[in-house]
């Protein structure tokens, strides 16, 4: 079993759609969750981050985190194209200081 | 806002040469982290560094070393560059935060994209 699991996609949504993009994870002593966004050819870039259960709200995006259910979303209202990426899904174990990343998922949003 | 960079964006090399990619970060920040990320299999760590002159090895560090003399600065070294060393390379940075703080949000460089020929 993959640490952290994620949707290949691509997942496709319509402009103005919520994206609804899923991640878990396997420790479950693990304490710090990110979301990052990488564009075609960049690298990524961190878009949230979430500590404690329940939701964390910024703009568009919302980060949700259930530790029970070892499990961690982020919602994108008002889909843009410009949110075309794929987005990765890090977790930070319990012990030492790196991240673990999802493989990512791509999402497309149509015009 | 947090800055780490690269030496170049884009790097061709010859089978066989001695690769240097340099990785500079402007937060004063302990960690370090080289990554390298292929179609398919995602973000894979080289090599990581909790502090000066420390090092630890990540997942694939084999065909790689590293190299941390200043705390900004973190290098990897490709001693004898291979084919399937062609790759996108990213650096990163981190703060381990303090005692009872979770952090670790890691920033990334724009990366270098190497292709070894």
């Amino acid at each position: 079993q993959k640490e952290v699991e994620q949707n290949s996609g691509p997942l496709s949504v319509p402009e103005g759609a919520i994206a609804s993009l899923n991640c878990t994870y396997s420790d479950r002593g693990s304490q710090s969750f990110f979301w990052y966004r990488q564009y075609s050819g960049k690298s990524p870039e961190l878009i949230m981050s979430i500590y404690s259960n329940g939701d964390k709200e910024d703009g568009r995006f919302t980060a949700q985190l259930n530790k029970a259910s070892q499990y961690v979303s982020l919602l994108i209202r008002d889909s843009q194209p410009s949110d075309s990426a794929t987005y990765l899904c890090a977790v930070k174990p319990n012990q030492g200081g790196k991240l673990i990343f999802g493989q990512g998922t791509e999402l497309s949003v149509k015009p | 806002d947090v800055k780490v960079t690269q030496s170049s964006r884009y790097l061709v090399k010859r089978t066989g040469e001695k690769v240097f990619l340099e990785c500079v970060q402007d937060m004063d920040h302990e960690n370090m982290f080289w990554y390298r990320q292929d179609p398919g299999l995602g973000l894979r760590l080289i090599y990581f560094s909790y502090d000066v002159k420390m090092k630890e090895k990540g997942d694939i560090p084999e065909g790689y070393s590293v190299s941390r003399e200043k705390k900004e600065r973190f290098s990897l070294i490709l001693e004898s560059a291979s084919t399937n060393q062609t790759s996108m390379y990213l650096c990163a940075s981190s703060h381990p935060g303090v005692a009872g703080a979770f952090y670790n949000e890691q920033f990334f460089g724009p990366g270098t994209r190497l292709t070894v020929l």
